[in-house]
């Protein structure tokens, strides 16, 4: 139980482009999705914390505008990366957790900006 | 806010050996503490946690202590395999409008030499 599929696994895109990247509980209804970001031999650094229907918390220091957070239901929840740059390229997680239990991770997506 | 220190940053023993992974935090309302392994480009999974209602939990080769006065914990892993090779994070947690928001410690690369 307690799957989180991520997708895609990997983006390659041209400056200036936007990327979406989606998060999906399987198995259960999240109540909360985090989206983190992890450079690599780094920590995972969240950035925001979204909850279903309401918009999402941003960390001190993330850009609102540059990484739009949609949790438009109990299983999906979406980041966009606006107008992504060489400098958003990144290892980008989300996890879901319902309720207080544990959080439970995707499998990451690899994005690379050229 | 939360701030959560690992140590040490990397560690190599020999296979059947124990192996010790340290951390502290510095806010004493934290009251949850998960520790994650994460292999080469893969999500970082949970391999145990403890709620600061215990002082101990053991799963098998793997164990976790929390000193709640002195803020530390730590993840003991007994005789070690090589699989057990990999990058392991701790993680605190802070209460959030209703769901747990997680600080990573910056990891520690554990290598199980056969």
């Amino acid at each position: 139980g307690a799957v989180v599929s991520q997708h895609p696994s990997w983006v390659i895109c041209k400056s200036g482009t936007s990327v979406k990247i989606e998060c999906r509980s399987l198995d259960f209804q999240a109540t909360t999705m985090f989206w983190y970001r992890q450079f690599p031999k780094q920590s995972l650094m969240l950035m925001a914390t979204s909850n279903e229907g309401s918009k999402a918390t941003y960390e001190q220091g993330v850009e609102k505008d540059k990484f739009l957070i949609n949790h438009a239901s109990l299983t999906l929840s979406t980041l966009t990366v606006t107008s992504a740059h060489p400098e958003d390229s990144s290892f980008y997680i989300c996890s879901a957790m319902k309720g207080l239990q544990p959080q439970h991770f995707g499998d990451g997506t690899r994005l690379s900006i050229l | 806010g939360e701030n959560v220190e690992q140590h040490p940053s990397t560690l190599s023993v020999q296979e059947g050996d124990s192996a010790v992974i340290k951390c502290t935090y510095s806010d004493s309302a934290s009251n949850y503490f998960p520790w994650y392994k994460q292999e080469l480009g893969k999500r970082p999974q949970l391999i145990i946690d403890i709620r600061s209602n215990v002082g101990e939990k053991k799963d098998q080769r793997i164990a976790v202590t929390l000193n709640k006065t002195a803020k530390h914990f730590s993840l003991h892993i007994t005789e070690t395999q090589p699989e057990d090779s990999a990058v392991y994070f701790c993680a605190a947690s802070i209460s959030q409008g209703g769901s747990e928001k997680l600080v990573f410690g910056k990891g520690m690369k554990l290598t199980v030499n056969p």
